[in-house]
């Protein structure tokens, strides 16, 4: 089985500038989240899907930061325009929706390591 | 603001010496996932800890969930230098919602 698949793997743009990453789950998978992870810090949610709808973008910086994932499979997350603070690596993650036990599982792809200069 | 706070941030130890990780928050989780990252990949699941108290081994690491569901911790036995990486606690909550810890940097030297 084919796991979350990411790219670019890295980027280097200069600030003010606009970036685009995609990623694409595993299949049949309904839950699709998009985390910021920060050089020495843990990922922190940035959105969530569940198929094609959007659950949870409580953190996500929608004056720069927006996200789509189309037809309830791949998803893209853009940032338009970047700043300094935005360099870090962004991981997509996804997971089959929960059962009735709790022990779900959200698997992760490589990452999208981005530099802003 | 940090819901899941780790402890150590970093440990380097030798090959063969014994180590835990713990994790803790004020709130409540449903339950608790630890998972491991190496550089340049996305983390791994390791386990889930669901009930009060649970406690779960994995070869060589054991895990506990505190029983007020609040705190875990991670022991691993006789660390090896394949045991190096980013340790990092999840809680859930609400539907599906996971909260990351800030994670601990484990080096084994051989």
């Amino acid at each position: 089985e084919a796991g979350v698949a990411q790219s670019p793997r890295y980027k280097i743009i200069e600030k003010r500038q606009s970036v685009a990453f995609w990623c694409n789950p595993i299949s049949g998978h309904a839950t699709l989240y998009w985390y910021q992870q920060i050089l020495g810090q843990g990922p922190k949610l940035l959105i969530q899907f569940q198929n094609n709808g959007v659950v949870d973008d409580s953190q996500l910086p929608k004056d720069r930061f927006s996200a789509e994932r189309l037809k309830g499979v791949d998803s893209t997350l853009k940032i338009q325009p970047a700043k300094l603070e935005d360099s870090a690596v962004y991981l997509c993650a996804s997971s089959p929706l929960p059962g009735l036990g709790d022990d779900n599982e959200q698997f992760f792809g490589p990452g999208t390591r981005l530099t802003v200069l | 603001t940090q819901l899941l706070e780790q402890s150590p941030q970093f440990l380097s130890i030798q090959e063969g010496e014994n180590l835990t990780v713990y994790c803790n928050s004020s709130s409540v989780f449903s339950s608790l996932q630890w998972y491991r990252q190496e550089p340049g990949e996305g983390p791994v699941l390791l386990v889930t800890v669901v009930t009060g108290g649970e406690v779960k081994k994995l070869k060589r690491l054991t895990f506990q969930f505190g029983d007020a569901r609040k705190d875990s911790s991670l022991h691993i036995t006789a660390a090896q230098t394949g045991d190096t990486g980013l340790y990092l606690c999840a809680g859930r909550y609400n539907f599906n919602k996971f909260y990351f810890g800030s994670g601990t940097k484990l080096n084994v030297k051989p």
